[in-house]
C-alpha cells in the first residue's frame, strides 16, 4: 500500500514570496491533516480535513497561509507571503477517519531567506 | 488542557544498553489516545504504537515495550538491548476522542553508539 506522499521534499523562497506544497494521502483515508515541524520541536497542527471538509484551523495562520482539499483527496498548502519563521518542515498526515492512526509522509522542508 | 511533556530532551547510550524514554500527558478527557512515533534522519515520522485510555496493559514487540500507567498519566517507552539504528527522535503524542489532532511532546533524541 502506497504511503503520504508529499512535494516538494525541499523549498528555498525569500521573505515574501509564496510558496505551495502538496500532499496525497493514503487512499481511502477520510481524514487529512497539515502539521508544521519548527526545527527541535513537536509537530503542531495547522489544519484538518474530513474529506473536502475543514474540521480544525484555529491554528492555521490565516493572514498568509491558506489550505484546500478539493474532491476530497489531494491538499495544497499555500503561504503567501512568507516570512522568514515559517521555515520549518511541513507535514502532512492521513487517517481513516479522525482519532484514528495517523501516517506520515516524508514532509517538505521549507527555508525562508 | 491538553499537553505532552517528554522531560529528557537528549539520551546518549552504548549499543546493547536498556534505554527508557518518560512520557507524562494531560488531560481532562476520559477517552483518549496515547501514540508513539519515531522521526530518524530522513525526517519521516513512523508510527509505533496506539493505545487507548481503558486499556492499561502493557505491550511488548520484539524489543520494544511500553508502560501505561493512568495514576501517573505517564506512558514510557523502553527499548531493550539497543541498536544503532535506533538512534533517532521520538515522540509522544495524546489524541482526544473528538476531532483527532495529536498534541506531541517536544521529543527526545536519542543516540546509540556503537
Amino acid at each position: 500500500e502506497a504511503g503520504v506522499a508529499q512535494s516538494p521534499r525541499y523549498k528555498i523562497i525569500e521573505k515574501r514570496q509564496s510558496v505551495a506544497f502538496w500532499c496525497n494521502p493514503i487512499s481511502g483515508h477520510a481524514t487529512l491533516y497539515w502539521y508544521q515541524q519548527i526545527l527541535g520541536q513537536g509537530p503542531k497542527l495547522l489544519i484538518q480535513f474530513q474529506n473536502n471538509g475543514v474540521v480544525d484551523d484555529s491554528q492555521l495562520p490565516k493572514d498568509r497561509f491558506s489550505a484546500e482539499r478539493l474532491k476530497g483527496v489531494d491538499s495544497t498548502l499555500k503561504i503567501q507571503p512568507a516570512k522568514l519563521e515559517d521555515s520549518a518542515v511541513y507535514l502532512c498526515a492521513s487517517s481513516l477517519w479522525g482519532g484514528e492512526t495517523q501516517y506520515f509522509g516524508p514532509g517538505t522542508r521549507l527555508l525562508v531567506l | 488542557a491538553q499537553k505532552v511533556t517528554q522531560a529528557q530532551t537528549e539520551i546518549s547510550v552504548v549499543e546493547k544498553e536498556d534505554v527508557t524514554l518518560d512520557c507524562v500527558y494531560e488531560t481532562r478527557d476520559t477517552t483518549y489516545y496515547l501514540f508513539w512515533y519515531k522521526q530518524p534522519p530522513s525526517g519521516e515520522l513512523v508510527f509505533l504504537i496506539r493505545r487507548n485510555s481503558f486499556d492499561e496493559q502493557n505491550e511488548i514487540s520484539g524489543r520494544y515495550s511500553w508502560n501505561f500507567q493512568k495514576s501517573t498519566s505517564s506512558f514510557n517507552f523502553t527499548i531493550t538491548a539497543s541498536q544503532v539504528v535506533d538512534s533517532a527522535v521520538y515522540f509522544c503524542a495524546l489524541c482526544d476522542n473528538q476531532g483527532g489532532k495529536l498534541i506531541f511532546g517536544q521529543g527526545t533524541e536519542l543516540s546509540v553508539k556503537p
